[in-house]
Order: structure tokens, then sequence, then C-alpha cells
């Protein structure tokens, strides 16, 4: 029973272009989300983050957005950068904290130059 | 100021064997959490430990898995008898305690564990 699920394994975009990485989740008791980034031999690192009472966080070139109703969000990169170019999991989180991380299964984007 | 350090970052081990994997929270985090990465997945959560304490191992195996954070030292993972299918990567991460949330986790390069 998959909570947080990334349906697209993986993303090409091209250097400059906008990136968008989607994420749906199953429980709405979930109260915060954020985003990882991985690279291969890497552990993953914390990216950019969002409260569920809230339905968008930017930083700098990161921006994600949250749809309650939909259960749905979104990372969006722009403009993307051949750095960029590694797995990206979305997580979510219940009860403030207390409770660990439930991710999903990742999304390898590649950003083409 | 290190951050979480894990170690060995490759381990291999024949089938039966067992397998010690460690880890050391980054300076002042109290809260460990162990996640397994299998070939093509996710990061499956394994258990949450605080110093001398398991608080959540909901999703530790029931057999050959057990996990500790003592008062002095590392955490500890272990398992005993391993098989092929414990082949994976396996990542500790560790938060401030009640912080969690807000930054998330602190995750270490992780240890490849391969069982031939």
């Amino acid at each position: 029973d998959q909570q947080v699920k990334q349906n697209s394994p993986s993303l090409s975009v091209q250097e400059g272009r906008i990136s968008i990485l989607n994420c749906d989740y199953t429980n709405s008791m979930f109260d915060y989300f954020l985003w990882y980034k991985k690279y291969p031999a890497e552990g993953p690192t914390f990216l950019i983050s969002i409260s569920s009472i809230k339905d968008k966080n930017e930083d700098g070139r990161f921006t994600v957005f949250l749809n309650k109703s939909a259960k749905h969000l979104s990372l969006h990169i722009v403009p993307s950068q051949p750095g960029d170019s590694a797995v990206y999991f979305c997580a979510a989180n219940l009860n403030s904290g207390n409770t660990p991380l439930v991710f999903g299964k990742g999304t390898r984007l590649s950003v083409i130059a | 100021n290190a951050g979480v350090m894990q170690n060995p970052r490759h381990l291999v081990r024949r089938r039966g064997q067992e397998a010690r994997l460690r880890c050391s929270p980054m300076k002042g985090h109290s809260h460990v959490y162990w996640y397994r990465q299998l070939p093509e997945e996710g990061l499956k959560f394994m258990v949450y430990l605080q110093k001398e304490n398991i608080i959540d191992e909901s999703g530790m195996p029931k057999e050959r898995f057990s996990a500790e954070f003592p008062k002095e030292g590392p955490s500890i993972l272990r398992i005993q008898q391993v098989v092929r299918g414990d082949s994976a990567a396996y990542f500790c991460a560790s938060s401030p305690r009640g912080q969690g949330f807000y930054y998330g986790y602190t995750f270490g390069s992780g240890t490849r564990l391969t069982v031939v």
C-alpha cells in the first residue's frame, strides 16, 4: 500500500527548460511534504518542503506546489541545469514530524545540454 | 561539523553471515532513522530510534534484523544470517529533536550491502 506515489520513473528535459516532477498521495492526514534529491552513490539531500497549510513554496529555481483537494504536489525547476540530473524523491510526514517520513519511489531527471 | 557518517560504504557478505552497519548521527541530533533502498525501489522506512530507545520498528522484518542506538557510540543495524534478498543500499538519517519536519532528515551516504 503505497501512500506516496511518483508515477513517472524518469523524465528528460532540455537545459534551460522547465522540469516538472509530480507526486500523489493517498493519506489526507499528511501535514508536511518534502522533496529530496539523490545523486548516484550518495545519500538523499533535502531540497525544499511545504506545509499542508500552504499551496506554494519557492526557493530560487525550485518551487513546490501543493493541491490538497487533488492530493497532489509538484516540484518545478526552472531553468533546468545539467547539474540537476538526479533522482528526486517526494516524501510526506504525519503528525508534525513525530513519525517517520514516507517516501515515493523517485523520478530520475535527466537534463540534456 | 561532520554530517551523518555511515560505515562501511560497501559490505560484501556470504549467505548466512552477519552484517553490521554503523551510523553516527550529526552532532546534536538525537533521532536516528534507518531506511532501505532495494534496486529500482524507493526508500523504505525500517526503524526509528532515539538514544537507548526504539521508537518505531514497524518497517523492520520480524526476523534476523535488529537495531540499537546506545547511550555511547553509533547506531547499529544488524542483519543476521543474510540472504541474497537483503542486498540493498541502507541509509541512515538523523534529525534534531522535534525538528525533523522543517528540514527533513540529514542522510548519510549509505552502506551498500551485497550478499553473495
